[in-house]
């Protein structure tokens, strides 16, 4: 059974990095890509990278100075970690392999 | 980056009525050597995770109901819901994935009339 479960800290202080978990089951990280999905409250879904089965990666052109995506395959855990961290980057990160998704993990930027 | 264009933002229907959602990217999502179009429908109800419906514009995902029918190439997409259901309001999102960044459309909110 393919499973993804996001980790990571709910409360960030805005300037601050930002450092989340996706540990997966069920699957190869090295047979499947990995992408990172955000949804701030109330809007849409913004995609902000890819871990590719191959090591490779793909990031949102506006995010991609401030964001970094890795792995450790004996682990079967992707890393996502986001600098610069500011009130607008509040909202649901998502893991997912496309076709399965994690439970989403909520991040508030706030003093 | 490919802009995905998503029309209606919101559409008001009573249970049975067909609906249709719109979806145009800003070039070709058509890959020749596949001969697929690279663009997927997801349908998300408030408070879940999005769900994939649709992937290469036409093929169901395994479990979603054959009401739900994605259609188009190129550039220009539907998602068609035939007698719609309760169950069937959501919003629902258009990616891309013919190029890196992937880009999602701006939603449709599905909503009762």
């Amino acid at each position: 059974q393919v499973q993804l479960k996001e980790s990571g800290p709910g409360l960030v202080q805005p300037s601050q990095t930002l450092s989340l978990t996706c540990t997966v089951s069920g699957f190869s990280l090295t047979s499947y890509n990995v992408h990172w999905v955000r949804q701030p409250p109330g809007k849409g879904l913004e995609w902000m990278g890819r871990m590719r089965y191959n090591g490779d990666t793909s990031y949102n052109s506006a995010l991609k100075s401030r964001l970094s995506i890795s792995r450790d395959t004996s682990k079967n855990q992707v890393f996502l970690k986001m600098n610069s961290l500011q009130t607008d980057d509040t909202g649901t990160y998502y893991c997912t392999r496309t076709s399965e998704w994690g439970q989403g993990v909520m991040v508030t930027v706030s003093s | 980056d490919i802009v995905m264009t998503q029309s209606p933002s919101s559409l008001a229907v009573s249970a049975g009525e067909t609906v249709t959602i719109n979806c145009k990217s800003s070039q070709s999502l058509f890959g020749s050597v596949r001969q697929k179009n690279y663009l997927a429908w997801y349908q998300q109800k408030p408070g879940q995770s999005p769900k994939l419906l649709i992937y290469l514009a036409s093929t169901r995902e395994s479990g979603v109901p054959d009401r739900f029918i994605g259609s188009g190439s190129g550039t220009d997409f539907t998602l068609t819901i035939s007698s719609v259901q309760a169950e069937d309001l959501a919003n629902y999102y258009c990616q891309q994935y013919y190029d890196t960044p992937n880009t999602f459309g701006a939603g449709t909110k599905l909503e009762l009339k």
